[in-house]
């Protein structure tokens, strides 16, 4: 079973600073097309991020990039907003058979 | 745009059944072009996959819950919904539906998500 682990588990952070979120798959995936970030507000629904494992979804401002090496994956935030202090998830997809995995989370906190 | 809403009890006893719906707009399920799933999420926890289901009925489920899990889908009604039987405190969440395209660059990501649904389970 693919097990996806965050780190931080929280990040302390200032405004105009830049975050590194990583999340690393306990396995080799059987493609990182299929590999998400996720952005959480309190109270709100998960909005998602980057898909691709690099992609920006539509609106996303190009602060957020994603990145992957092997079985690693990473979401940067540059220029950090008080706004962007959240929950970050990552999510990988397999075809066969159909499953969706979510890590466990970061939380980003902006001081 | 595709929207979704979550509708259905607020508050179960253990051991009854939840069931939850979940209404489309702005799209119809019987386009055949998104999976629609389940996902839940317990007070301060992380998200769970519970299932999807296809506009044909035909359904994939978590292993963890596919003892106790249904799902159907009323394209009429432009609906899709969750039972969850023999609740217990456990299955206290926050449960989403959401959307993945089947095919394209933004295969199997979630991009769009209901507002959720609060289900507490209690004696």
């Amino acid at each position: 079973e693919l097990v996806l682990t965050q780190s931080p588990g929280t990040l302390f952070l200032s405004p105009g600073e830049t975050a590194t979120l990583s999340c690393r798959a306990s396995q080799s995936l059987s493609s990182i097309n299929y590999f998400a970030w996720y952005q959480q507000k309190p109270g709100q629904a998960p909005r998602l991020l980057i898909y691709g494992a690099s992609s920006r979804a539509t609106g996303i401002p190009d602060r957020f990039s994603g990145s992957a090496s092997g079985t690693q994956f990473t979401l940067t935030i540059n220029r950090l907003e008080p706004t962007d202090a959240a929950l970050y998830y990552c999510q990988q997809y397999e075809s066969s058979p159909p499953w969706y995995t979510f890590g466990q989370g970061t939380r980003l906190e902006i001081k | 745009q595709v929207q979704l809403l979550e509708s259905g009890p607020g508050l179960l006893k253990p051991s009854q059944t939840l069931s939850l719906t979940c209404s489309v707009s702005g799209g119809s399920i019987s386009d055949g072009t998104e999976y629609w799933s389940w996902i839940r999420q317990p007070a301060g926890k992380g998200l769970e996959w519970i299932g999807r289901i296809y506009s044909t009925g035909s359904s994939n489920l978590s292993p963890s819950l596919e003892s106790r899990v249904s799902m159907s889908v009323d394209t009429s009604r432009n609906q899709f919904s969750l039972h969850l039987t023999s609740v217990n405190a456990a299955d206290s969440a926050v449960y989403f539906c959401a959307a993945a395209p089947i095919g394209g660059a933004t295969r199997g990501a979630f991009l769009v998500w209901g507002q959720g649904a609060v289900v507490t389970v209690s004696s």
